[in-house]
């Protein structure tokens, strides 16, 4: 059964650093793409980012490349999203999924979601 | 901000129908599949309709999509309360080689 995991909540300070986890299950990790989502509060799903854990290439949203690092570990079959210099603006819920195509004629979509991370950035 | 356009929020009665647009442009809509994804805030997404009318496994068929030029809709028969909750579109901007994912901005349901 796939799954997929998030660590939990963290409270940071403006310009700390932190690294948060998608740890999955159930699927060989290093053959489907895991892209990261952010939703601000009261507003949308924003697209941050992508990452193939097989040869770690990995792309960004232009909104968000410079601003935060996607990687993954395939021993520990987990994807992480993170910050080096993080602001009040970074305070959002943040999602992890996976890639895969329903047929294979189609798209790919993100069929299994993590439950989410909040991030809370505050001094 | 998002290039996918949706209605802020739609309403109907228990029973009834809603209809949700998705309006985007020849890089995306007009040029990939869309799907769409419902989400109760703080839970995860759940993917609903992909390759613009296919619905994976478990997906009752009071949802159903449908996509013409660069647009695109999501059809809701039988409104139940459980429906309640945000529904985006979604799909590549660009060729699947950009890896460059869009969302709508997002449409609450609400049951009245």
């Amino acid at each position: 059964e796939v799954q997929v995991v998030q660590s939990g909540a963290e409270v940071r300070k403006p310009g700390e650093s932190l690294k948060i986890s998608c740890k999955t299950f159930g699927y060989r990790f290093s053959s489907y793409w895991i892209g990261w989502v952010r939703q601000k509060p009261g507003k949308g799903l924003e697209w941050i980012g992508i990452i193939y854990p097989g040869d770690s290439d990995t792309k960004y949203s232009p909104s968000f490349q410079g601003q935060v690092t996607i990687s993954a570990d395939r021993a520990l079959t987990t994807a992480y999203l993170q910050w080096d210099t993080l602001q009040a603006s970074d305070t959002a819920m943040y999602y992890c999924a996976r890639r895969d195509y329903y047929d294979s004629s189609g798209h790919p979509v993100f069929d299994f979601w993590g439950q989410g991370t909040l991030v809370t950035v505050s001094s | 901000q998002s290039v996918l356009t949706q209605p802020p929020s739609v309403s109907a009665a228990p029973g009834q129908k809603v209809t949700i647009s998705c309006s985007g442009s020849s890089s995306n809509v007009g040029m990939n599949f869309v799907s769409w994804y419902q989400h109760f805030p703080g839970t995860a997404p759940k993917l609903l309709i992909c390759d613009n009318n296919k619905r994976p496994s478990g997906i009752p068929d009071r949802f159903s999509g449908s996509k013409s030029g660069t647009s695109a809709t999501l059809d809701i028969t039988g409104l139940q309360t459980g429906d309640e909750g945000d529904y985006y579109c979604a799909t590549w901007d660009g060729s699947l080689a950009s890896l460059n994912y869009v969302f709508g901005t997002g449409t609450k349901v609400t049951v009245l």
